[in-house]
């Protein structure tokens, strides 16, 4: 069974930093490109940046480029999200989420996800 | 950057009765298009990629149809389960992968 866990939610200053993770199983986890994908308090989806199976090409949206790092640790089938500079617009439940192909970029499996309140 | 655009934002629907929700493009996606069932406190939910196919599990009742910029989810008997919100998402051309807003289903 594929499961994405994450864990590292916290209540976290602006300006201050945090660091996501999302621990993988099930599934043959060097295969696929992984992504975090956030959703606001009462709003919608958004992608937020994706990783390859290599771990060596990353991207983001813009409104993190800069301030997010995501990486993976492919002998521990792990993703991680390191977030600085938070502002109070990044609060959000964030996801762990597969994408089935690099060419069918959909998401296939999902994590229960994780929440980040950034508050003073 | 591809604009989703999903209506109506909230759909009222009485169970058993058809829905029909609808998500537009800013850009031609050929068939590059996925939905989501996402329900209160949970994950969302691969229903629907390709445009037209069903995930794994998910049953015959829910549809998904269109080309272009047009696209359309067709719940055909709605059952209590089937209240949620609901997005779609483009994966045509990409970073940014993009999502509409969502459409609300609930009980009338």
């Amino acid at each position: 069974e594929v499961q994405l866990v994450e864990s590292g939610g916290a209540l976290v200053q602006p300006g201050g930093s945090l660091r996501l993770s999302c621990a993988a199983s099930g599934f043959t986890f060097t295969h696929y490109w992984i992504n975090w994908v956030r959703q606001a308090p009462g709003k919608g989806l958004e992608w937020v940046a994706k990783i390859n199976e290599a771990g060596s090409e990353a991207d983001y949206v813009d409104s993190v480029r800069g301030r997010f790092t995501i990486s993976r640790d492919n002998a521990k089938n792990s993703l991680s999200l390191q977030m600085n500079s938070l502002r109070a617009e990044d609060t959000a439940v964030y996801y762990c989420a597969r994408a089935a192909t690099v060419s069918t970029y959909y998401f296939d499996y999902w994590g229960q996800g994780t929440l980040v309140t950034v508050s003073s | 950057e591809i604009v989703m655009t999903q209506s109506p934002a909230t759909l009222s629907v009485s169970p058993g009765e058809r829905a029909t929700l609808s998500c537009r493009a800013s850009q031609r996606l050929n068939f590059n298009l996925a939905w989501y069932q996402q329900k209160p406190g949970q994950a969302p939910r691969l229903l629907i990629y390709g445009a037209s196919t069903r995930a794994t599990g998910v049953p015959a009742r829910f549809t998904g149809s269109g080309s272009g910029t047009e696209f359309t989810l067709t719940i055909s008997s709605l059952q209590s389960e089937d209240f949620a919100v609901y997005y779609c998402q483009q994966y045509n051309i990409w970073p940014p992968l993009t999502f509409g807003g969502g459409t609300k289903v609930e009980i009338k």
